[in-house]
């Protein structure tokens, strides 16, 4: 089945640094790539959308500035927390998608939990 | 419809009941629904999906019910084990809008042996 890595799995961090996230289709080729952020015992908040090749879609409030979306190729998104604060900790889940004669499928990694301290 | 801090409820059932798990969502364009299991610090895992052409759909162990009138979701699941304690969300979509997923508020499940 599909499957999707997603790595680190988790990372501490100092206030002000950055964080990449990366987010990779291994036998398939994701035509879109979602990425999240949960926070404790909340849902999952989309925070963008990305498709292979051009500019990511941020959902409303979340800033473009902050949180770096690239994807650059159809197997992998990586998604970086520029200049993170304590604010910033979270897990952050990828998804991929296909999208193939108006079926479409989600594949999540295993998500990354961040601390920043 | 978008889940914005909620906190989540819990249903408590002992091992062997049935569990019922409801979910509302807020789009009526919405045109495919998922459920998703989530055990703490992995990622979803997919349960069960429902087209919006359909009301019913079986799987195993796990039923969604679909009513698009009130713009809801159940998982039912029968027999309930303590490997099924987890969080359950609920997802939906719809064609034309990048395919982007958003999920519900989320239940947690306490099974109890």
């Amino acid at each position: 089945g599909a499957v999707v890595s997603q790595h680190p799995s988790w990372v501490i961090c100092k206030s002000g640094t950055s964080v990449k996230i990366e987010c990779r289709s291994l036998d398939f080729q994701a035509t879109t790539m979602f990425w999240y952020r949960q926070f404790p015992k909340q849902s999952l908040m989309l925070m963008a959308t990305s498709n292979e090749g051009s500019k990511a879609t941020y959902e409303q409030g979340v800033e473009k500035d902050k949180f770096l979306i690239n994807h650059a190729s159809l197997t992998l998104s990586t998604l970086t927390v520029t200049s993170a604060h304590p604010e910033d900790s979270s897990f952050y889940i990828c998804s991929a998608s296909t999208s193939s004669q108006g079926d479409y499928g989600y594949t999540f990694g295993s998500g990354t939990r961040l601390t920043v301290v | 419809g978008e889940s914005v801090g909620l906190h989540l409820p819990t249903l408590s059932v002992q091992e062997g009941d049935n569990s019922i798990i409801n979910c509302a969502y807020s789009n009526s364009a919405s045109d495919y629904f998922i459920w998703y299991k989530q055990e703490s610090g992995k990622g979803p895992q997919f349960i069960i999906d429902i087209r919006s052409n359909m009301d019913k759909r079986q799987g195993q162990r796990v039923t969604v019910l679909l009513n698009k009138t009130v713009k809801h979701l159940s998982l039912q699941i029968a027999a309930t084990q303590p490997g099924d304690s987890a969080v359950y969300f609920c997802a939906e979509t719809f064609s034309g809008g990048y395919n982007k997923l958003i999920f519900g508020a989320g239940t947690r499940l306490a099974v109890h042996p």
